[in-house]
């Protein structure tokens, strides 16, 4: 059974740092497409990024520059570190496992609160 | 990128049908078969319901059907059930490698 668990959210000070995880069991995510997606408070989805299954990453111009994605093949994890956190940036973040541009199966998500 | 054009929110009576649009560009919904919907339920992840314009994935309802012509895409429900009631997204790959949601309609169900 495809799951995905995401942590390492939290309150964080604007131009502060975290770094998401998403641990995926079921499949291993070295050899599938794997995205962060985000949703503030009473917003819609925002696409952040995407790890294909031979490395390429691609993000969205929104967090350029202070997002990055990647994974550690050894324990099944994808990452999204955070960098120069805004308060724009608040929102709940989704893992999920893609198959080209679909989103099959995503996890719960984590919360970000970028605040002071 | 900017998102996908949808309606904020679109009403209609058990069993009717109802049709969602998403309009985007010929850089995104125009220039690929690579659209999908998701459903979404309060405080619930998104799921996916309808992808490449037009496939449903298993176990997703065929009353879910989705269409496309130019550079907007269609999703309809048909035989509304209270179920339905949800927000919708639509979604699709873009000319930079990029993806990008729509701005998410809120269905109702009279």
């Amino acid at each position: 059974e495809v799951q995905l668990v995401e942590s390492g959210g939290g309150l964080i000070q604007p131009g502060g740092s975290l770094r998401l995880s998403c641990a995926a069991a079921g499949f291993t995510v070295t050899t599938n497409y794997m995205s962060w997606v985000r949703q503030a408070p009473g917003k819609g989805l925002e696409w952040v990024s995407v790890i294909y299954s031979g490395g390429t990453t691609y993000i969205a111009d929104s967090v350029k520059g202070r997002f990055t994605i990647s994974r550690d093949n050894s324990k099944n994890r994808v990452y999204l570190q955070m960098n120069s956190l805004r308060a724009e940036d608040s929102a709940v973040y989704y893992c999920a496992r893609a198959l080209g541009s679909l989103l099959e199966y995503w996890g719960q998500g984590t919360l970000v609160t970028v605040s002071s | 990128q900017s998102a996908l054009t949808q309606p904020a929110s679109v009403s209609g009576s058990l069993g009717q049908s109802m049709t969602i649009s998403c309009t985007g560009t010929s850089s995104d919904v125009g220039g690929y078969n690579y659209v999908s919907w998701y459903q979404q339920h309060p405080g619930k992840a998104p799921k996916l319901m309808i992808y490449d314009v037009s496939d449903r994935p298993s176990g997703v309802s065929n009353r879910f059907s989705g269409s496309k012509s130019g550079n907007t895409a269609s999703l309809t429900i048909s035989g509304l059930q209270a179920e339905d009631e949800a927000d919708y997204y639509c979604s699709s790959f873009t000319s930079s490698s990029t993806r990008v949601f729509g701005t998410g309609t809120k269905v109702t169900v009279l």
